[in-house]
């Protein structure tokens, strides 16, 4: 079955410390990107990936990094989490042709207090 | 700057009646224009797309989008709207300079009601 799979669905962290929330997928996609979810905003992509080793900034990267070492992995990285950052945050994948339709993980809900 | 915008917040609809969810978009160049919708506690899922070609798009579960470029809408939009409609709707875009970032409007919460 085709399918993004982030984890974890859910966490509580504390202010600074530093997180990983994974996001793999099965369908040789070769564009990834990274989302977070804001009552009011919709979906904002945080960063983008076109293929491995190639990452780019979306339209709120600030207090996040990425890594792109694999074509099925594109984890998203909190160095020093901050309360603002609590949010719902979504994976999603794609084909590399612009025309494509994106296919989106389960969600992660994160809580930073 | 590019933008997506949905302009309600909230559409109400009786069960039987059509529905619309409205879309407009501020681009340069050829817009590839998308429709997902996101389920309770769920990820969000694709309903259709425009590429090119017939602006009257079909999609999932009877739902279709009108494409019109004078006035840079894509609206959404079904003939007899269900009660499992009840969902959030999101329009999304991916247009020039690069079409490597994708822009998503708002949302629009549908409530269906029986």
């Amino acid at each position: 079955e085709a399918q993004v799979t982030q984890n974890p669905r859910y966490l509580i962290t504390v202010t600074g410390k530093k997180l990983t929330v994974t996001c793999s997928q099965n369908m040789n996609h070769e564009y990834m990107s990274w989302y977070r979810q804001d009552p009011g905003l919709g979906l904002r992509q945080i960063y983008y990936s076109m293929n491995v080793e190639v990452t780019d900034k979306g339209d709120v990267p600030e207090g996040y990094k990425v890594s792109r070492k694999e074509k099925r992995n594109f984890p998203l990285i909190l160095e020093s989490p901050s309360p603002n950052q609590t949010s719902l945050y979504f994976c999603a994948s794609q084909g590399n042709r612009r025309n494509t339709e994106a296919f989106f993980g389960q969600g992660t809900r994160l809580t930073v207090v | 700057a590019q933008s997506v915008a949905q302009p309600e917040d909230q559409v109400n609809v009786a069960e039987g009646n059509p529905l619309t969810v409205k879309c407009t978009y501020s681009v340069s160049g050829n817009p590839y224009l998308f429709w997902y919708v996101q389920y309770p506690n769920r990820g969000l899922q694709f309903l259709l797309k425009y590429i090119t070609g017939d602006n009257l798009v079909k999609g999932s579960y009877g739902f279709e989008a009108e494409f019109n470029k004078s006035q840079t809408s894509f609206h959404l939009k079904k003939p007899s709207a269900l009660v499992s409609d009840s969902a959030l709707y999101f329009c999304a875009v991916r247009a020039d300079p690069s079409y490597d970032k994708v822009i998503f409007g708002p949302g629009t919460s549908l409530s269906v009601i029986p």
